[in-house]
């Protein structure tokens, strides 16, 4: 079993649509958890950490579930723009990130 | 954010051959840089983690003696594939690790895509 899963998707959503991405963890040892959002042929880029609190940051809110091990973001009006692979990104209090496979986001007119 | 630059972003080279990546921490001091590689539609695999002045810390599964790391300064790390066959085509990706506030940060070069013939 895989540390980080993720649904691989694609979601194709419409413009304006709410779309929402969850991530599961195994280890619970985990300590701090992050969205990256990576487009195709580039580098990850730090998208929003993930509290337990949760967090919301514009369109982008994220939610963290340690009991469930269990992470979730939420994307409203999604634009054109936002169409991207979204990786949940665990780090178990070392440097080393564990990355999920991704999730793929298509959004279309 | 910090900036990282790799080179070369993108290289085709013969069957046999070495090829040497570089990552640079262009606006602070890494002690800490890290190697991933991702193959098409799959996750990024850390291979290692490379500090400065000493020995890089490889994952399970990594060659050492294929993959040479060097960590010579607080800014610069390098990744040498050794006798590159075709199934070490992928795309590589360094990171190098700030300390913000309260987390490392790490943050991601550009990455290096790497076609063996």
């Amino acid at each position: 079993r895989k540390e980080v899963e993720q649904d691989p998707g694609p979601f194709n959503v419409p413009e304006g649509a709410t779309v929402a991405f969850n991530c599961t963890y195994s280890n619970s040892a985990s300590q701090s958890f992050f969205w990256y959002r990576q487009d195709c042929r580039k580098e990850p880029k730090l998208l929003m950490s993930v509290y337990s609190s949760g967090n919301e940051d514009g369109r982008f809110t994220a939610q963290l579930n340690r009991a469930s091990q269990y992470i979730s973001l939420l994307i409203r009006d999604s634009k054109l723009s936002d169409s991207a692979t979204y990786l949940c990104v665990v780090n178990r209090g070392t440097d080393k990130l564990i990355f999920g496979t991704g999730t793929r986001l298509q959004v279309f007119p | 954010g910090a900036v990282v630059s790799q080179h070369p972003s993108r290289v085709i080279c013969k069957s046999g051959t070495s090829v040497k990546i570089e990552c640079r921490s262009l606006d602070f001091q890494a002690t800490t840089m890290f190697w991933y590689r991702q193959f098409p539609k799959k996750s990024l695999m850390l291979m290692a983690t490379s500090n400065e002045g000493s020995k890089a810390t490889y994952e399970q599964g990594v060659e050492k003696d294929k993959f040479l790391i060097n960590h010579a300064s607080l800014t610069l790390s390098t990744l040498t594939v050794t006798s590159a066959h075709p199934e070490d085509s992928s795309f590589y990706i360094c990171s190098a690790s700030q300390y913000l506030s309260s987390y490392n940060e790490q943050f991601f070069g550009p990455g290096t895509r790497l076609t063996v013939l």
